[in-house]
């Protein structure tokens, strides 16, 4: 079954705008990531949140975890036409054999 | 350094046919997972490889699906017979161990089950 719950499904937004995405998930977790996917691509990783952490900086990525709600976010800053993919949250389920669980995804088209 | 690499890219078969997939891991990455991704889906593990023994396969549909890393390195995933439902793409990714930390994913193959 999947585990995150990415909110909303899809997104459409203008070059320069923000993009934030939503991640719900179930269990207990030692950390939590996301990844992107280009259409007909694999999945790239984009940044990795420990449970003990509740914000995380990458570039234009930031990311945020709330343990308590079960809940994480992913903001994308100023963003370009080559952002448009599909974004991806995956947790461990507390497991440490390496092994992630990943929700539906949120498809985020941005215009030029 | 090189990604992980599968084959076919694409295939195309009829239902009650058999297939395999091909991946080559990352050098020197000891964990290897097949994933699979439903159209409009996210990725679902199928098994979990640790060098040329089997983790996980608690999601591999024994009936018809097999997959082995006989060296600890390449690995294939078969099915057979293939069924309509088994139409996806099939996700192979790698990592340096068994703990937690980020998977590289090659770029998949499509199968299309007619």
């Amino acid at each position: 079954s999947q585990q995150g719950e990415e909110d909303p499904q899809a997104l459409s937004i203008q070059e320069g705008e923000n993009a934030t995405m939503n991640c719900s998930y179930k269990t207990s977790i030692n950390n939590l990531q996301w990844y992107r996917q280009n259409s007909g691509r694999g999945l790239v990783h984009l940044i990795l949140i420990r449970s003990n952490e509740r914000e995380k900086h990458s570039g234009r990525l930031r990311v945020t975890l709330d343990t308590s709600k079960k809940s994480s976010s992913l903001l994308i800053t100023a963003s370009r036409a080559a952002d448009t993919a599909s974004y991806f949250c995956a947790t461990d389920r507390g497991s440490t054999l390496g092994r992630l669980y990943f929700g539906r995804g949120t498809q985020l088209t941005v215009w030029p | 350094e090189a990604g992980v690499a599968q084959s076919p890219r694409y295939k195309i078969i009829e239902k009650r046919q058999s297939v395999a997939f091909w991946c080559n891991p990352i050098s020197g990455h000891a964990t290897l997972y097949w994933y699979q991704q439903i159209l409009g889906q996210g990725p679902k593990l199928l098994i979990q490889f640790q060098n040329n023994g089997v983790v996980d396969d608690s999601q591999l549909p024994k009936d018809r699906f097999s997959a082995e890393r006989l060296k600890g390195v390449d690995s294939t995933l078969k099915i057979q017979p293939a069924k309509l439902e088994d139409s996806a793409v099939y996700l192979c990714a790698s990592s340096r161990q068994t703990s937690n930390e980020k998977l590289f994913f090659g770029s998949g193959t499509q199968l299309s089950v007619l």
